[in-house]
């Protein structure tokens, strides 16, 4: 069984800080992770995703990712928050058909 | 390139009525699902496809019902509209293996009154 836990269902930041969006994993095989982010009444977009070449993994609009199998986590961060990253952010771990989505985490930015 | 299309966007059902959203796909993914969005539990899996002729049940497939006769299509039904089933739904498509990304439909704003 697979599972994703969002360690914060809120964070909040001031503009031009660095973000930090915390998740761990739990998977019976090599997972495949993803970071998926949904502004306001909007769909979700792909921010980036853990093919097992490397484990720092960069995305879309600054973000990254580290893979850390030791600590089952896929954190995600960006050196500094735009107001634009305001949004709804979740973890999600794929493996044979099925994708689990985490709760989320609300990324605020304050100017 | 449409990717994924939902319709419709939003609908309001009383109680006991029952209606179908539709999801089409143009990319010929093997998989599709549905998932519900409610605050603060994330994306919660309903029913998925992993092929035209094969579906299979989700984390919450309780009220709902599927078909895939192509690999484009894969509607939901809802089969009698309860309160309980306001939400907003997501459909998803993405190729079978390892580390495939899903794309996703606009969504669809569903209240039962």
């Amino acid at each position: 069984a697979q599972s994703v836990t969002q360690l914060d269902s809120h964070v909040s930041v001031s503009e031009g800080t660095p973000v930090l969006l915390r998740c761990n994993y739990s998977s019976s095989y090599s997972p495949s992770l993803f970071w998926y982010v949904q502004h306001p009444n909007k769909g979700l977009q792909l921010l980036l995703k853990y093919t097992s070449a490397a484990t720092l993994v960069k995305g879309i609009n600054g973000f990254e990712a580290e893979f850390k199998k030791s600590e089952t986590s896929f954190h995600l961060t960006k050196p500094s928050a735009h107001m634009s990253d305001a949004a709804e952010y979740f973890c999600v771990v794929g493996g044979f058909q099925k994708l689990v989505f985490g709760t989320g985490t609300r990324l605020l930015v304050s100017p | 390139n449409a990717g994924v299309t939902q319709t419709p966007k939003f609908q309001v059902l009383k109680t006991g009525q029952s209606m179908t959203l539709q999801c089409a796909q143009d990319m010929n993914h093997e998989y599709m699902s549905w998932y519900r969005q409610d605050p603060g539990m994330g994306l919660r899996l309903i029913h998925y496809s992993v092929g035209a002729g094969i579906t299979d049940q989700g984390e919450v497939p309780n009220g709902y019902n599927v078909s895939r006769s192509t690999t484009e299509d894969f509607p939901l039904r809802l089969l009698s509209a309860a309160p309980s089933q306001t939400s907003v739904y997501f459909c998803a498509s993405y190729r079978a293996g390892v580390n495939t990304e899903a794309f996703f439909g606009q969504g669809t704003r569903l209240t039962v009154v």
